[in-house]
C-alpha cells in the first residue's frame, strides 16, 4: 500500500521566518495530496491541497508545491505567526470510492515570538 | 452547521470492558472513517465505510467493529478494551464518490484511556 514519510518531525522558527516541511510518497498512482493543521485538543483541518495535474498552489502565505517525478510535495509557510504553532499533517490518495489517505506522522512546529 | 461530532469527548474504561464511540456528520458525505492517533504515530486508519451499508478494514482494525447506521452515523465499538487502545480517537467523513478525492472533515476526538 502507499507510504507516506514526513520530515521534520519537529521544526522550530522565529516569527517572521518561512517554514518548509516535505514528504515523499510511495505509489505513483496517488492524486490528491492535502496538508491539514491540528491544534491542540482538536481534530485535523485542511488547510491547503493540490491534485497532481498542478505543479504549485497558493493560498496566501501558505503553499504546496509537486513534484510527481519524484515523488515529493512540500509545504511552505511564509511571514510565519505564533498562531501557525500546531502539528502539521500530509496525506496523499488514489482516486478510490473510499475516498481513503495515507497520512505522513506529523511535523510540530513552533514558532517563536 | 455543526460538521462531524463525535461523542463522549473523554472516556476512562476498565481492561475487558466494552464501549461504543459515536460519530455523526450532518454534510450529507458518503464516506466516513475512523482513525487513532498515537504520539508520533500519525493518524491510522481503523476502519472505514465508503457509503452507506459498506464497511471495510484500514490498518489497524484488530480489535474494533464498526457500524455504518445510516449516512449520518458510524460508530466504532471496542468489545473488550485492551490498555494497547488507550488512544485518541477520530471520525471523519468526505464526499467521496469516484475518482476525484476530497478532503476529509475531522471531528474534535474522543480521549480513551484503558487501566
Amino acid at each position: 500500500g502507499e507510504n507516506v514519510e514526513q520530515h521534520p518531525s519537529t521544526l522550530s522558527v522565529q516569527e517572521g521566518d518561512s517554514a518548509v516541511i516535505k514528504c515523499t510518497y510511495s505509489d505513483s498512482a496517488s492524486n490528491y495530496f492535502p496538508w491539514y493543521k491540528q491544534e491542540l485538543g482538536k481534530g485535523p483541518q485542511l488547510i491547503i491541497d493540490i491534485r497532481s495535474n498542478v505543479g504549485e498552489k497558493k493560498d496566501q502565505r501558505i503553499a504546496v508545491t509537486l513534484n510527481k517525478t519524484a515523488k515529493h510535495f512540500s509545504l511552505h509557510i511564509t511571514e510565519t505567526q505564533p498562531e501557525d504553532s500546531a502539528v502539521y499533517f500530509c496525506a496523499a490518495s488514489l482516486g478510490t470510492n473510499a475516498g481513503k489517505s495515507t497520512f505522513g506522522d506529523g511535523t510540530t512546529l513552533t514558532v517563536k515570538p | 452547521n455543526a460538521g462531524v461530532t463525535q461523542t463522549p469527548k473523554f472516556q476512562v474504561l476498565k481492561t475487558g470492558q466494552s464501549m461504543t464511540l459515536q460519530c455523526a456528520q450532518d454534510m450529507n458525505h458518503n464516506s466516513m472513517y475512523w482513525y487513532r492517533q498515537d504520539p508520533g504515530m500519525g493518524l491510522r486508519l481503523i476502519y472505514y465505510s465508503a457509503s452507506e451499508g459498506t464497511t471495510d478494514k484500514g490498518e489497524v482494525p484488530n480489535g474494533y467493529n464498526v457500524s455504518r447506521l445510516n449516512k449520518r452515523e458510524f460508530s466504532l465499538r471496542l468489545e473488550s478494551a485492551a490498555p494497547s487502545q488507550t488512544s485518541v480517537y477520530f471520525c471523519a467523513s468526505s464526499k467521496g464518490g469516484g475518482t476525484r478525492n476530497q478532503p476529509q472533515h475531522f471531528g474534535d476526538g474522543t480521549r480513551l484511556s484503558i487501566l
